[in-house]
């Protein structure tokens, strides 16, 4: 059984340019979350979806981050434009549902995003 | 307010001692608490997950304790083993989680 599929693993970017990170959820999942994990600020929700819904994208940092979820089976989390300030690991979570007890989240093995 | 505080930042324990990890959380509202392991290179992955209705949980090993009252809560390692070392996150939320910073947990051969 799959796990959450991101892609790229790893991405290097130069400063200015777009980069869109990709996700696939469990299949099932109807929930789908947006992290981003550096060593001084931890794990930080950018956004969450439900049911292909932005529910809660308070997290998203500025206008450059912009996520969409145009079916049940794929998510992008695009930058542009990218900044240095950007690095860190991206990870995409899914969910059966949004709330207890089917709301354990299921990582994916997350994006390294180096901007240069 | 939605902060999530964990400590300590790191621990080391020798093999077959007790390692414990504690998390304070202001919003009353938060009705889940998980904790999540991540080894290096990985994903965090479910440990265990308490709701506000009981004081303790036990799966195997790990052991989450709930101080409703307190707005705290912790997780127990008993006989922690090498194979447990690895970054431990608190969480709290409900619809959304918010997770502390994470500790990371050194277990001595």
């Amino acid at each position: 059984d799959a796990g959450v599929i991101q892609s790229p693993r790893h991405e290097v970017t130069e400063m200015g340019q777009e980069v869109t990170l990709r996700c696939k959820p469990i299949s099932g999942h109807n929930s789908l979350f947006w992290y981003r994990q550096t060593m001084m600020r931890g794990l930080e929700l950018l956004i969450y979806f439900n049911n292909n819904v932005p529910i809660d994208d308070s997290g998203m940092p500025e206008d450059r981050f912009s996520a969409k979820m145009p079916n049940a089976s794929f998510s992008t989390l695009k930058i542009q434009p990218s900044e240095p300030r950007d690095s860190a690991v991206y990870f995409c979570a899914s969910s059966r549902d949004n709330l207890p007890p089917y709301n354990e989240q299921f990582f994916g093995p997350g994006t390294r995003l180096t901007v240069l | 307010q939605q902060q999530v505080k964990q400590s300590p930042q790191s621990l080391i324990v020798q093999k077959g001692g007790i390692s414990i990890i504690n998390c304070a959380y202001e919003n009353t509202a938060f009705d889940y608490f998980p904790w999540y392991q991540q080894f290096p290179g990985k994903g965090p992955a479910l440990l265990i997950a308490i709701r506000p209705d009981v004081s303790e949980k036990k799966e195997g090993r790990f052991t989450i304790s709930f101080n409703k009252s307190a707005k705290q809560f912790s997780l127990h390692i008993m006989d922690s083993q090498p194979g447990d070392s690895a970054t431990y996150f608190c969480a709290a939320g409900d619809d959304k989680i918010i997770f502390g910073k994470g500790t990371r947990l050194h277990i001595l051969p």
